[in-house]
C-alpha cells in the first residue's frame, strides 16, 4: 500500500532556531498533502493543505510566516517551523490523500528548549 | 462551522464489546472515517462510511446515519492491545477534520 515517510521522527532544538520536517510519498505521487499538529492528549488539528507547485492553504489561526510549507515536487512536502519557541513543541504529522482517505507519516516530535 | 463530538474517555473489559459514538455538524460531508492512534504514534485507518448503514471489518464495525449526523465504532472481543485513542473524522471539501478523540482503556 501507499507509504508516507516523515523525517525526522524527533528533534530537539534551541529556542529561536528553525526546524525543517520532510514528508515524502514513497511509492505514489501526492499532489496534495496535509500538515497536522497534535498537542498531548488532544486530537489532530489541521494546520495547512500543501499543494504541489502552488502556495499552501493555511487554516484560520495558523501563521503562514512561522510555518513555512513548500511542496516542490509530487513526492515531497516540507514544513519549516521558523524561530521556534517552547510553545511550538508538539507532534507534527503529515498525510497524503490515498483514495478517499489519508495515509499518515509516522510523525515528528518537536521539542523546543 | 465544524463540530465533531466524541466522548473523551471510555473503559471496557477484555473480551467485551464497546461502542464509541460520534456526532457531527459540518458544512459539507464527503464521508466519515475512524482511525486508531496509539500514544506517540501516527493514526492508522480503521474504517470509512459514506452511505448510511453498517460496515463490518473483522472485530471492528462502523455505522453511519447521515440524516442524524451520527456514527459509531463498534469493537468486539476486546483485546488489551485495543487500548488506544479512536478518532472520528469527517471529510469535507477534500480535508479531514478530526474530533477530539476517545481514549479507550481495556482492563483485564
Amino acid at each position: 500500500g501507499a507509504v508516507v515517510s516523515q523525517h525526522p521522527s524527533w528533534v530537539i532544538c534551541k529556542s529561536g532556531t528553525s526546524v525543517k520536517i520532510e514528508c515524502r510519498s514513497l511509492d505514489f505521487q501526492a499532489t496534495t498533502m496535509f500538515w497536522y499538529r497534535q498537542f498531548p492528549k488532544q486530537s489532530l488539528m489541521l494546520m495547512a493543505t500543501s499543494n504541489e507547485g502552488s502556495k499552501a492553504t493555511y487554516e484560520q489561526g495558523v501563521e503562514k510566516d512561522k510555518f513555512l510549507i513548500n511542496h516542490a515536487s509530487l513526492t515531497l512536502s516540507t514544513l519549516t517551523v521558523t524561530s521556534a519557541h517552547p510553545e511550538d513543541s508538539s507532534f507534527y504529522i503529515c498525510s497524503a490523500r490515498e483514495g478517499t482517505g489519508l495515509r499518515f507519516g509516522q510523525g515528528t516530535r518537536l521539542t523546543v528548549v | 462551522g465544524q463540530n465533531i463530538d466524541q466522548p473523551t474517555e471510555m473503559t471496557a473489559t477484555e473480551g467485551a464489546i464497546v461502542q464509541i459514538n460520534c456526532t457531527y455538524q459540518t458544512s459539507g460531508f464527503n464521508g466519515l472515517f475512524w482511525y486508531q492512534q496509539h500514544a506517540g504514534e501516527a493514526p492508522t485507518f480503521l474504517s470509512y462510511n459514506v452511505l448510511d448503514g453498517l460496515e463490518e471489518k473483522g472485530r471492528f464495525s462502523s455505522f453511519l446515519s447521515r440524516s442524524k449526523g451520527y456514527s459509531y465504532l463498534l469493537l468486539k472481543e476486546l483485546q488489551m492491545k485495543d487500548s488506544a485513542s479512536y478518532l472520528c473524522a469527517v471529510s469535507n471539501t477534500g480535508k479531514l477534520i478530526f474530533g477530539q478523540g476517545t481514549t479507550l482503556q481495556v482492563k483485564p
